[in-house]
């Protein structure tokens, strides 16, 4: 069975940072483009960031570039989102996805399956 | 970026309906535009990618069509479990954006 499992968010302070991972079982993890995406309490979703297979294709959402950085290690089967100088809008459920196989862009991509994601509050 | 617009914003309907929900983008998408269904509490799930390609184990009364900038969802006969929030979604540029999504709520 196809898995992603999210950890590491939690209640943060405006200004500081917080590390996110996602767990990848159930198929063969260096195929396959990851992404993050997030949805605000209310709100519709929003992409974050992507990472293809082999890291050689990267983007980030408009709202997160120069804070955020995404990383993958493919011998732990597992996805990483850095996340800098935490804001007050960036709370949010932030979901794990991946991508569609073999395919060396992030773009002309699909998300399937969603991992059931992890919260992250920022606040004082 | 390219904006993508949804219309409506929400819906009612009924049991055994047939529905449509458009999603326009500011500039083509070159069909590179995904339909996901999410369920309250739940997390997103895909329905249609690159247009018009049925994922697999989505029922075949959900389609997609459409080309360049506009694009539509039709649920051919609506079932209780239909009743969601529909999101469309472009992966041609970056940053992929999506819809602001639309509510489908029973009448």
């Amino acid at each position: 069975e196809v898995q992603l499992v999210e950890s590491g968010g939690g209640l943060v302070q405006p200004g500081r940072s917080l590390r996110l991972s996602c767990a990848a079982s159930g198929f063969k993890f260096d195929d396959y483009a990851m992404h993050w995406v997030r949805q605000g309490p209310g709100k519709g979703l929003e992409w974050v960031s992507g990472l293809s297979w082999n890291s050689g294709s990267l983007g980030y959402g408009d709202s997160v570039k120069g804070r955020f950085t995404i990383s993958r290690d493919n011998a732990k089967n597992s996805l990483y989102l850095q996340m800098n100088s935490l804001r007050t809008e960036d709370t949010a459920l932030y979901y794990c996805v991946r991508g569609p196989p073999l395919v060396t862009t992030i773009l002309y991509n699909w998300f399937d399956p969603w991992g059931q994601g992890t919260l992250v509050t920022v606040s004082s | 970026d390219i904006q993508m617009t949804q219309s409506p914003s929400s819906l009612s309907a009924s049991v055994g309906d047939r529905v449509t929900i458009i999603c326009r983008a500011s500039q083509s998408t070159n069909n590179y535009l995904n339909w996901y269904q999410q369920r309250p509490g739940k997390a997103p799930r895909l329905l249609i990618y690159a247009a018009n390609t049925l994922q697999s184990g989505v029922p075949s009364r959900f389609s997609g069509s459409g080309s360049g900038t506009d694009f539509t969802l039709t649920i051919s006969s609506l079932q209780p479990e239909d009743f969601a929030t529909y999101y469309c979604q472009q992966s041609y540029g970056i940053p992929q954006t999506f819809g602001q999504g639309t509510k489908l709520e029973i009448k």
